[in-house]
């Protein structure tokens, strides 16, 4: 069984600020890291997948790093907005590519 | 944007009986997923489904637990003699392709209370 941590479990930020939280995975056998955003009552968004030891992502706002070689990924929010304000899941597939494990999520809620 | 779609979106079932959650996947994927997360834990895989078969499935998928394709378009989880544990948001979720970098698309969930 994977064990994902994720940390902060919950964090605030002002409007306009940045911020980063971390997710943390076993390193060996590492295939990729998918990241999700969850807001209430939607369903979880796709963000990023994640391959490569250093890979980078980025969409809008919002970017990712990869160390494989450590067995964490950072998730950036530059100037937080409201509409930000969501549960971000991040989760390696198995080695058939089936199964997410989820880590616990951080829950970030960005205060106007 | 195509989405997955789930029905009902709250069911309400005494416990010892059977519930049916239905999923819609996006049209063109062939490839389908069930987790759930019960309040307060992480989301947790049950199974997936392709070519009308279980590819993977997680000890908690016993047989309590079936999936079923019954056409072209609805992905079924069927619970029978439901349990009090068994309460949680179910998720279907639906990629195109298998492979450890291709997302999974989620609905939005069914939150199943058993009382």
């Amino acid at each position: 069984i994977l064990n994902v941590e994720q940390s902060p479990q919950s964090l605030h930020v002002q409007e306009g600020d940045s911020t980063n939280f971390t997710c943390s995975f076993p390193s060996s056998n590492f295939y990729a890291l998918h990241w999700y955003r969850w807001e209430t009552a939607k369903s979880p968004e796709a963000l990023f997948v994640m391959t490569l030891n250093g890979d980078e992502k980025k969409k809008g706002r919002i970017s990712a790093t990869l160390n494989t070689k450590e067995g964490y990924s950072y998730l950036y929010i530059k100037g937080s907005q409201p509409e930000d304000s969501a549960t971000y899941l991040c989760a390696p597939p198995g080695a058939a590519g089936n199964k997410l494990t989820f880590g616990g999520g951080t829950r970030v809620l960005v205060k106007p | 944007e195509p989405e997955v779609t789930q029905t009902p979106s709250h069911q309400v079932t005494q416990m010892g009986q059977e519930v049916i959650l239905r999923c819609v996947p996006i049209s063109n994927h062939l490839y389908f997923y069930w987790y759930r997360q019960i309040l307060g834990q992480k989301v947790e895989f049950l199974v997936s489904f392709y070519n009308n078969e279980i590819s993977e499935k997680s000890e908690i998928f016993d047989d309590q637990f079936s999936v079923e394709r019954p056409d072209g378009s609805n992905f079924t989880l069927k619970i029978r003699s439901t349990k009090l544990e068994d309460s949680a948001m179910y998720f279907c979720a639906s990629s195109r392709d298998i492979g450890r970098n291709q997302p999974q698309h989620f609905g939005d969930g069914t939150r199943l209370s058993i009382l």
